[in-house]
């Protein structure tokens, strides 16, 4: 089975501009979450995606978005871009649990966004 | 809320030696816990999860895990290093908010450095 893909896998952008980061889950997972990761504070929860619906939410500013589509594709949009939001974002994907505990979650190779 | 604390953001040991990495967290209630090991230029990668159906956890590549509730403590070992243990290994905690809603909290990470 193939794993959690994501494109492009770096980017550079100027800052004020906005970007879109895409994740693929692996096939029959339907909970999409993203992380961003930097240096200075580390892994930092984003979103996560479920059957379309943004079930949870991190604690970004409303510039950091995100959607999911009906083949559980995932995009991540950030807007007005930053010097501070040069990171590593990872899309991690997971099933739904149906029994004895959550499954876990299983991530892309991340998409490393350079801000200059 | 639950959170979990890895002491030591650097350890170094000999190609053979024994790997013990510390994680303890802090949950009110019986937590899920992860380790993750992140390679250079890459994504997380599971080693092992533990979700209450055994104390000592069995993960990839001979790592292994005990949870001690008495300890409020998760930490990661194997027998003996290789140099391909080389990485950065994360613990961390999965939150059930409602209607399933999850999210991974992480640890600050331990830099493994496996000397020749």
């Amino acid at each position: 089975k193939a794993g959690v893909t994501q494109t492009p896998r770096y980017l550079i952008k100027t800052r004020g501009q906005q970007v879109t980061l895409s994740c693929s889950p692996i096939s029959g997972h339907r909970s999409v979450s993203w992380y961003q990761q930097t240096p200075g504070q580390g892994l930092q929860f984003l979103f996560e995606y479920f059957s379309e619906t943004q079930r949870n939410k991190g604690n970004f500013p409303g510039r950091f978005s995100g959607r999911q589509f009906s083949n559980s594709r995932s995009e991540m949009n950030v807007s007005t871009l930053e010097l501070g939001d040069s990171a590593l974002y990872l899309c991690a994907s997971s099933l739904e649990p149906t029994g004895f505990g959550p499954y876990e979650q299983y991530f892309g190779p991340g998409t490393r966004l350079t801000v200059t | 809320a639950q959170s979990v604390t890895q002491l030591g953001s650097h350890v170094s040991v000999s190609e053979g030696a024994l790997v013990l990495l510390r994680c303890n967290y802090s949950s009110s209630v019986p937590p899920y816990l992860f380790w993750y090991v992140q390679y250079p230029n890459q994504g997380l990668q599971l080693l092992l999860k533990y979700t209450s159906a055994a104390t000592l956890v069995k993960g990839i590549n001979g790592f292994e895990a005990e949870f001690k509730k008495s300890e409020t403590s998760f930490h990661l070992t194997k027998p003996s290093a290789h140099m391909s243990d080389a990485a950065e290994y994360f613990c961390a905690v999965i939150r059930i908010g409602s209607g399933s809603a999850r999210q991974l909290t992480f640890g600050s990470g331990t830099q493994l450095t496996v000397l020749p």
